[in-house]
């Protein structure tokens, strides 16, 4: 079974400063995708940001940005400049390309925190 | 922007019986899901579909579950004799490919008395 673990259960981190979210997974697949999703208290799940496991260049997305270490399996995900919008649970989610229907398997979530 | 919209958006129902929640997925993706969070907890797969047919399925999707795409837009997921337990939101999503990302719906916040 493939596995994520979101070692933080909770971040806090001041209104205007940088935080980073930490993932790591494990699988024996060596093509696949990885996703970083945002729930706000709404419950919607909202995509964040993506990986091509293929690609070296770390993703960014406006003050999202990931780093993703393939060989530690590891995709943290850094959220600068923290905006009180940005207080939400996220969810790193793998998604395994191995020919099936797939789905995302997700880890158990930060919660983030912004203080004003 | 298109979206997965779901309905209702809050259900409650009495143990043991039966529940059907809708979703209409995105109109041009080929692959559907249903993820259910119980409060407080990890979203978890239930079921993938694909080709109108099941793709592969969790523990947690056992006989009292079941999906259906009645038609060319609604993708459905029936719950045969809800569980206090069954107590979750359930988000469906749909994705047009393998390799994309998944556009998750609102959810439907089902609670079982």
């Amino acid at each position: 079974a493939q596995t994520v673990t979101q070692s933080q259960p909770e971040m806090s981190v001041q209104e205007a400063e940088t935080v980073t979210l930490s993932c790591t997974y494990d699988t024996s697949e060596s093509d696949y995708y990885l996703f970083w999703y945002k729930q706000p208290p709404s419950r919607q799940m909202i995509l964040v940001i993506r990986q091509e496991a293929y690609k070296q260049q770390n993703a960014t997305e406006n003050r999202f940005s990931v780093n993703f270490q393939k060989a530690a399996k590891s995709f943290s995900l850094k959220i600068s400049d923290s905006q009180l919008g940005d207080a939400a649970m996220y969810f790193c989610a793998p998604r395994y390309s191995g020919g099936g229907a797939d789905g995302l398997t997700f880890g158990k979530g930060t919660h983030l925190i912004i203080q004003p | 922007e298109p979206e997965v919209t779901q309905t209702p958006s809050h259900q409650v129902t009495q143990m043991g019986q039966e529940v059907i929640l809708r979703c209409v997925p995105i109109s041009n993706h080929l692959y559907f899901y249903w993820y259910r969070q119980i409060l407080g907890q990890k979203v978890e797969f239930l079921v993938s579909f694909y080709n109108n047919e099941i793709s592969e399925k969790s523990e947690i999707f056992d006989d009292q579950f079941s999906v259906e795409r009645p038609d060319g837009s609604n993708f459905t997921l029936k719950i045969r004799s809800t569980k206090l337990e069954d107590s979750a939101m359930y988000f469906c999503a749909s994705s047009s490919g393998t390799g994309t990302y998944l556009n998750f719906g609102p959810g439907t916040r089902l609670t079982v008395l």
